[in-house]
């Protein structure tokens, strides 16, 4: 069966420091990827998205970036966080380009002090 | 996507039925209607979908409108661990052509809250 797996599952990072999040999946290959972010009190934004290795869509822009080296790891990076970072954020897989349904990440609790 | 509209938050009483509407009414004809909902601090999980007619799986119910400008989950006998936000989403589905590439546009739910 499929599995996605996503870590840290909280950070508490500085104002200035870099940021790498992790995220993979066991069990299909070339999934589509995705990054949500979940604001305090607010519903999920998606980030990015990438259909293949090397291939990134941007959907707002922002202060972070992200990286797909390989088929099924999906990374979620900045250069210098900003206190604006602080959420939520999920890593989701699904099958194909029009997959019925999405599979997420139990998420990573981000706070930028 | 279209747009969806669903109340800010209901209420239900274990053991009985939840009835979660969501109205779509700019909805396409090559568009689907999805659930997912969203347990306190974890991922959303993927319900159920339809088209036009009216689905049934081990999770929910789901009626969808004739004209199909809205639709309603149902959870049929709701248990405290089904506390969660429910979303409705719309958006292509399958062999519809574009490219949404399984993106989901996520409001902000409803908020069912399921008391003892």
């Amino acid at each position: 069966s499929q599995t996605i797996h996503q870590w840290p599952a909280t950070l508490v990072q500085p104002v200035g420091s870099p940021l790498s999040l992790e995220c993979t999946v066991e069990g299909t290959s070339n999934p589509n990827l995705y990054w949500y972010r979940q604001a305090a009190g607010r519903g999920l934004q998606l980030l990015f998205y990438s259909v293949g290795i090397g291939q990134i869509s941007s959907e707002v822009p922002q202060n972070l970036s992200a990286s797909r080296p390989q088929d099924r790891q999906f990374i979620l990076s900045s250069k210098k966080l900003l206190l604006s970072d602080s959420g939520f954020y999920l890593c989701a897989w699904s099958v194909d380009l029009f997959g019925p349904e999405a599979f997420f990440g139990q998420g990573t609790r981000l706070t930028v002090v | 996507d279209a747009k969806t509209t669903q109340p800010t938050s209901m209420d239900c009483a274990e053991g009985r039925a939840a009835n979660l509407p969501c109205n779509h009414s700019t909805i396409s004809g090559n568009e689907y209607v999805y659930w997912y909902r969203q347990i306190h601090s974890q991922g959303p999980q993927y319900i159920i979908h339809g088209l036009k007619n009216n689905e049934t799986n081990e999770m929910a119910s789901l009626i969808i409108t004739e004209d199909r400008k809205s639709s309603t989950l149902i959870l049929p006998h709701a248990t405290l661990r089904d506390t969660a936000v429910y979303y409705c989403i719309v958006r292509v589905g399958t062999n519809a052509g574009g490219t949404s590439y399984g993106k989901l546009t996520f409001g902000q739910g409803t908020i069912l809250t399921v008391h003892p």
